[in-house]
């Protein structure tokens, strides 16, 4: 069975204090990994796919990158308004439709 | 906005009722994946559509049903409900059959009594 788990469960930063954003996975054939933002009571909103190890991706104060076991997400300075739930899923290369989503990692980003 | 629809935002009924959860796709997305996020389960994979026909089968009870009509919108239907059906049930949709690109609805909140 795919399993993610995120690391940590929740993260409070001071506005400008870069720091990262674990994902480990345990899937038989990874087709691809994906990284989602959450907001409250909102839908999560679609950020990266990455598919090979070694592969990133970039957008804005976030970087997204991706080993053979755990994919990182990398925030730099970032604002409050980066506060959110950062999620990430996997997409098994057996089953290409059976996503498998972590339960999040809560960013708080401070004043 | 990510141009997909889903309504009722909130439903409360009550235990061994059923309900219709309704979800609209983007314009031009023939996938359709309803995915249920409680508390301290996260995401789950229910079911998936592509252009009318089912496509996989995650974790969806079998008191739960789902289609895909011809106009691509599709329904979730639950059934006999229960307590532990309390949750967000979120829709999502993406143009191909693969959920490479997943633009998620603002979900349904259920709340059974």
């Amino acid at each position: 069975e795919d399993q993610v788990t995120q690391s940590p469960e929740a993260l409070r930063l001071q506005e400008g204090e870069s720091s990262s954003l674990n994902c480990s996975y345990t899937v038989s054939g990874l087709r691809g990994l994906f990284w989602y933002r959450q907001d409250p009571g909102k839908g999560p909103e679609f950020l990266f796919t990455l598919y090979s190890a070694g592969e990133e991706k970039e957008k804005e104060r976030l970087k997204a990158t991706l080993t053979k076991k755990e994919s990182f997400l990398h925030i730099t300075a970032p604002k409050p308004e980066d506060s959110a739930t950062y999620l990430c899923a996997v997409q098994p290369r057996s089953e290409a439709q059976k996503v498998t989503f972590g339960t999040g990692t809560k960013l708080q980003v401070i004043p | 906005d990510s141009g997909v629809t889903q309504t009722p935002k909130h439903l409360i009924t009550a235990t061994g009722q059923r309900v219709t959860l309704r979800c609209s796709p983007r314009s031009g997305d023939l996938s359709v994946y309803w995915y249920q996020q409680s508390l301290d389960q996260g995401l789950q994979f229910l079911i998936h559509y592509y252009n009318g026909e089912e496509r996989a089968k995650g974790n969806i009870l079998e008191r739960f049903s789902a289609q895909q009509f011809p106009d691509l919108h599709s329904e979730l239907n639950l059934s006999s409900l229960e307590l532990g059906d309390s949750a967000l049930y979120f829709c999502a949709s993406s143009v191909s059959g693969q959920p490479n690109t997943q633009y998620f609805g603002p979900g349904t909140r259920l709340t059974v009594l």
